[in-house]
Order: structure tokens, then C-alpha cells, then sequence
């Protein structure tokens, strides 16, 4: 258990499809974050929640909507995507109040779109 | 172009032996260096984190280092065991917060 949990771990959806992705962190952190990991690159962030604000919007598609209703949980909705979205979603929280506290991730969604 | 590069991308070492990671990296003004290890199947979890000041850091059979003034930093695995075999990303951070990720070095360790 990683204090980070993601649910589901695998989903494979169609381009027409809407889904969610879900995450729960029960480490009492302030900030929660999604990240995009595709094979062989570096983990790209896509969205940063701090004190269940929105900080950070790194320019991605409008068919990505994150929601944070509280500090525990952070949701990323998922419609019409596009099979180059197929890639793991991961998750993570941190405490934001100490430069050096590291992230802590879940184990990611495998999203597949097909 | 990445402001983090791993080398090398990936390798494969006997059960027993010493292997070492690189990483290079471009990030200025510079704030910390995480080394993460990833399973297969899992998310990453932070190895070590070091801070301009500090020159090498071990947590058990993981050793890494720090060049501030070169900007190169390396993990070096002593005695690999099997349970070693994972990806190893480089994260670097800068005093804005935001972290910069290497695309990892994928490690095998056969028996």
C-alpha cells in the first residue's frame, strides 16, 4: 500500500467513450497532481491541485478535466480521447510547505483507447 | 530539448555485480536531485533526494552522487539483486518548484 490509491488500474475505453479516473491519498498532504507516463519519456505533469486549488495547467487538452473536490481526492474525467492518450496515468501527492518533500505516487492507470 | 538526461537507457548486469546510472542535467538555478526507483506495474518511489550542498548519499545498497558545478549526478547500484530490476528516473528540481523528469534507465538483473 503506497498511501496513494488509484482506481482503476487498467482501463480500456473507446474514442466516444466518458470515463473517470480516481485518486485518494491518505497521507494528509496538500497537493495532488496528474501526471501522463508514455514509453521510453519522461513523466509529462499534467495538472497541479494545491489546497484543492488548481496551480498548474500544462496546456493539456480540453478532453482531459481534472476535479479535486478535497484535499484526499483528486478525479480526471476523460472524454473523446484520442488512441496517442493510450499511456499510464499516475497519480501523486505531496506535502508543499518543504521544498525537499518528495512526491508519492500510486500505481497509475493503464489507460488503453481504442 | 529535456533539461534531464539519463544514461544509458537501459542495461542488463549479472545478480551480485555493481552497475552505475547517469544523469546530466541543464536545470539552473538548481534546488534538489531525487533519484526514484519504478517496478514494473507500480509507481515510482523516491530513493534518495540531495540538495546543492551535498556531494553523495546512500540508502542501502544505493549510492548516489551530486556534482553541482558539472551538473551530473549518479546512482550506483552495489551487489544488484533481482529485486533491482526496475526503471530509475532522475528528477531535478528548480527554485520554482517545478521538477524536471529524465525518461529513466531501465535496469535488468539476471540470476
Amino acid at each position: 500500500e503506497t498511501g496513494v490509491t488509484q482506481t482503476p488500474r487498467h482501463l480500456v475505453m473507446g474514442m466516444t467513450n466518458k470515463k473517470s479516473l480516481k485518486c485518494e491519498q491518505h497521507l494528509g498532504h496538500n497537493a495532488m497532481y496528474w501526471y501522463k507516463q508514455s514509453a521510453k519519456k519522461p513523466l509529462e505533469l499534467m495538472f497541479v491541485y494545491s489546497l484543492e486549488e488548481r496551480v498548474e495547467n500544462n496546456s493539456v487538452p480540453s478532453r482531459f478535466s481534472p476535479e479535486c473536490p478535497n484535499s484526499s481526492h483528486l478525479f480526471l474525467h476523460l472524454h473523446t480521447l484520442q488512441p496517442e492518450d493510450s499511456a499510464l496515468y499516475l497519480c501523486a501527492s505531496s506535502q508543499v510547505d518543504g521544498q525537499n518533500s518528495p512526491l508519492h505516487f500510486g500505481n497509475g492507470t493503464r489507460l488503453t483507447v481504442t | 530539448k529535456n533539461q534531464v538526461e539519463q544514461s544509458p537507457q537501459s542495461l542488463i548486469i549479472l545478480e551480485g555485480k555493481n552497475c552505475t546510472l547517469q544523469c546530466n542535467y541543464t536545470v539552473s538555478p538548481f534546488s534538489n536531485l531525487r533519484w526514484y526507483k519504478q517496478d514494473t506495474g507500480r509507481g515510482p518511489v523516491s530513493l534518495t533526494i540531495m540538495t546543492f550542498s551535498e556531494n553523495t548519499k546512500s540508502n542501502g545498497r544505493y549510492t548516489a552522487t551530486l556534482d553541482a558545478d558539472t551538473k551530473q549526478s549518479s546512482l550506483h547500484i552495489t551487489a544488484s539483486q533481482l529485486s533491482d530490476s526496475a526503471s530509475y528516473i532522475c528528477v531535478v528540481s528548480g527554485n520554482d518548484y517545478k521538477l524536471s523528469f529524465g525518461a529513466g534507465t531501465t535496469v535488468t538483473v539476471r540470476a
